[in-house]
């Protein structure tokens, strides 16, 4: 059975800061998604990620995956309160379903 | 921009009643997704639809639940005698393609379901 373990689960940082959240996954996939979701909201696409070596950013937030090593990383830059959220990993193995990490609940704080 | 829809918004039901939540897809998509989320927990994949027929469904999925296509734009899903455990927040998704494609799911704003 595959597992997606993110972490840390609960993050709160100071604005301006710099922090990294962590995704390991436990079989062999080419594809991995990040996800942000506010509170009592759905899902939103932030990156696709379809390879090895795969680096990917959008403003603040930078994605990078490492299949070797089953791990994807998503690094938050100079941390502002409008990324407070949550943030889901989610692998593809190649089926039709995405298996998603237990989430990183992100607070910035003024 | 297309965006995936979902009616209600919140349903509230007895335990052991049927439901239906409803999602319309966006329109030139070929695949659609049911997933659910547990307050607090993570998201969890249901089913996966394609062509009329369901492509893969988890072992959440079982003779409960069943989905359906009526016409060219909605997309079902039906959960018979409602239980306790499935409240949750269920969210349709859907996307152009999969597998060898880069196509990402694209999430609508959820059903709340609420089994009392």
């Amino acid at each position: 059975e595959l597992k997606v373990e993110q972490n840390p689960l609960f993050l709160s940082m100071q604005e301006g800061k710099n922090y990294t959240i962590y995704c390991n996954y436990s079989t062999t996939s080419d594809r991995l998604y990040w996800y942000r979701q506010d509170p009592g909201k759905s899902l939103e696409s932030l990156f696709v990620l379809l390879s090895n070596g795969a680096v990917k950013q959008e403003g603040r937030l930078m994605a990078s995956l490492d299949t070797k090593a089953r791990l994807s990383t998503l690094h938050i830059t100079a941390a502002v309160h409008d990324l407070s959220a949550t943030y889901f990993c989610a692998v593809d193995t190649g089926g039709s379903r995405l298996t998603f990490g237990e989430g990183t609940q992100l607070t910035v704080n003024p | 921009e297309p965006e995936v829809t979902q009616t209600p918004s919140h349903q509230v039901t007895q335990m052991g009643q049927e439901v239906i939540l409803r999602c319309v897809p966006i329109s030139n998509h070929l695949y659609f997704y049911w997933y659910r989320q547990i307050l607090g927990q993570k998201v969890e994949f249901l089913v996966s639809f394609y062509n009329n027929e369901i492509s893969e469904k988890s072992e959440i999925f079982d003779d409960q639940f069943s989905v359906e296509r009526p016409d060219g734009s909605n997309f079902t899903l039906k959960i018979r005698s409602t239980k306790l455990e499935d409240s949750a927040m269920y969210f349709c998704a859907s996307s152009e393609l999969i597998a060898e494609s880069t196509d990402t799911q694209y999430f609508g704003p959820g059903t709340r379901l609420t089994v009392l």
